[in-house]
């Protein structure tokens, strides 16, 4: 059971260049989410998803689309990167079941830089 | 949307010390967690605990929801406790999304 991992850890891009993160969880968990982190904060949710087909946009979205084509993988694409978009992005998964423990679970995170 | 705020912001002990650490929110919450984030930047979750008590070896917890608030104490502080605690919270209605504080740096010097 490897839990939450995240594909690339690092990654260097130019701007305007384009790449995709991937988050793979084999919890058979409902809810998945990216976050992105940057100096001296604390994550803050880019996108989500609630199942298998569906994606909605968290409190950060702009320069990033989101496709969860199947229950276990979500990914995150950047179209055109910006030095902006320099962070550390993490991925989480919950169960999300009612009257259950929904804790959110962590992948180890993609440290990406744009130059 | 919910606001949370953490304090301290930073905070050094020596090894052997104790702390707590303050987490309060602006609204009512539906799940509550704390994570510590080494300085390998892994998160680690410590606590679910929406309310109530927890413990978990030298690390506690206490939420009380009806004055929107939690508190982490670490007790006999070791280096290998230094990094970022964050707490983060699920407020009502919110679809199981979590908002993060900033965090408190902890430092635990040998």
């Amino acid at each position: 059971n490897a839990g939450v991992t995240q594909t690339p850890k690092f990654r260097v891009l130019k701007t305007g260049q384009s790449m995709t993160l991937l988050c793979a969880q084999d919890m058979n968990h409902e809810y998945m989410y990216w976050y992105r982190q940057d100096p001296g904060m604390g994550l803050r949710l880019i996108h989500y998803s609630v199942g298998e087909g569906t994606t909605a946009k968290g409190e950060v979205p702009d320069g990033y689309n989101v496709s969860r084509l199947k229950k276990q993988n979500f990914l995150l694409g950047l179209e055109s990167a910006a030095p902006s978009q320099t962070s550390v992005y993490f991925c989480a998964s919950t169960p999300s079941l009612r009257g259950f423990y929904n804790e959110q679970f962590f992948g180890p995170g993609t440290r990406l830089t744009v130059l | 949307g919910i606001q949370v705020e953490q304090s301290p912001p930073d905070l050094i002990l020596q090894e052997g010390a104790n702390s707590t650490l303050r987490c309060n929110f602006s609204d009512s919450v539906n799940n509550l967690q704390w994570f510590h984030q080494n300085p390998w930047g892994q998160l680690i979750n410590l606590f679910y605990i929406p309310s109530g008590t927890k413990q978990n070896g030298r690390l506690s917890a206490t939420t009380v929801a009806t004055e929107r608030y939690s508190l982490l104490y670490i007790s006999s502080s070791q280096t290998t406790d230094s990094g970022v605690y964050f707490c983060a919270v699920e407020g009502w209605g919110s679809n199981y999304k979590l908002t993060f504080g900033k965090g408190t740096l902890l430092t635990v010097n040998p």
